[in-house]
């Protein structure tokens, strides 16, 4: 079974503009945290942004917030004031369990987000 | 820089031939892992280390595939015979138990592999 779900295979928006990356993941688990990293054509996968399961605030990194609604079981990624460098591929990902027992990432297939001028 | 670098970025070679990888971790970080990428896809968990034990080893990693991380620092990956299907960008990971529940796996810039 498909454990993270991106819908939405590209995306383009207007520079400055806010954006959200939709991602639904499945897990049994209570215990386990949330990601998303950006990869640009370069192929480098950058960490963006984690939250945790327990978590009770919404997960922000400067211009990245992350939508958090643990009943709906989704994370969705929220780029405010996109900016061209933002263009990349987008992945949602999930490790799930404890940290200290399991520790491998399950990522989603990824969103490419494309930047207009 | 003190981030995760790989050696060497791209490689092509010829079926049936071996290749070696390797990935030099965040100083410290004393888990290690490897991951698989096709063109197209999300990457996909191979195995992963902590310190020099490999603890977890995904189905994808067939017998033609060994990793090491022989002093706990930096790791190999070695490919047996290459096969077509090999084709790849194999991405290495670190992170830090010190972390705690919030522990993250930063990424190298991963080796392209061309098997021809």
């Amino acid at each position: 079974a498909q454990k993270i779900t991106q819908t939405q295979p590209g995306m383009f928006v207007q520079e400055k503009e806010a954006v959200t990356l939709d991602c639904t993941y499945d897990t049994s688990d209570q215990s386990y945290g949330l990601f998303w990293y950006k990869q640009p054509s370069s192929g480098e996968m950058i960490f963006l942004i984690y939250q945790g399961s327990y978590d009770e605030q919404n997960a922000t990194e400067g211009r990245y917030s992350l939508n958090f609604q643990k009943a709906r079981k989704s994370a969705n990624l929220v780029i405010s004031a996109s900016q061209l460098g933002d263009s990349a591929m987008y992945f949602c990902a999930m490790r799930e369990g404890r940290y200290s027992s399991a520790s491998k990432i399950i990522f989603g297939s990824g969103t490419r987000l494309s930047i207009r001028p | 820089d003190t981030g995760v670098s790989q050696n060497p970025r791209h490689k092509i070679t010829k079926r049936g031939q071996n290749v070696t990888f390797r990935c030099d971790p965040i100083s410290e970080h004393n888990r290690l892992y490897w991951y698989r990428q096709t063109l197209g896809q999300g990457p996909e968990f191979l195995t992963y280390f902590q310190n020099e034990a490999q603890l977890e080893k995904s189905r994808l990693l067939s017998d033609r595939f060994s990793a090491e991380r022989p002093k706990g620092s930096f790791s190999t990956l070695e490919i047996q015979r290459t096969e077509q299907g090999d084709s790849a960008m194999y991405l290495c990971a670190s992170s830090s138990l010190t972390e705690g529940a919030r522990e993250t796996q930063y990424f190298g810039p991963g080796t392209r592999l061309l098997v021809l």
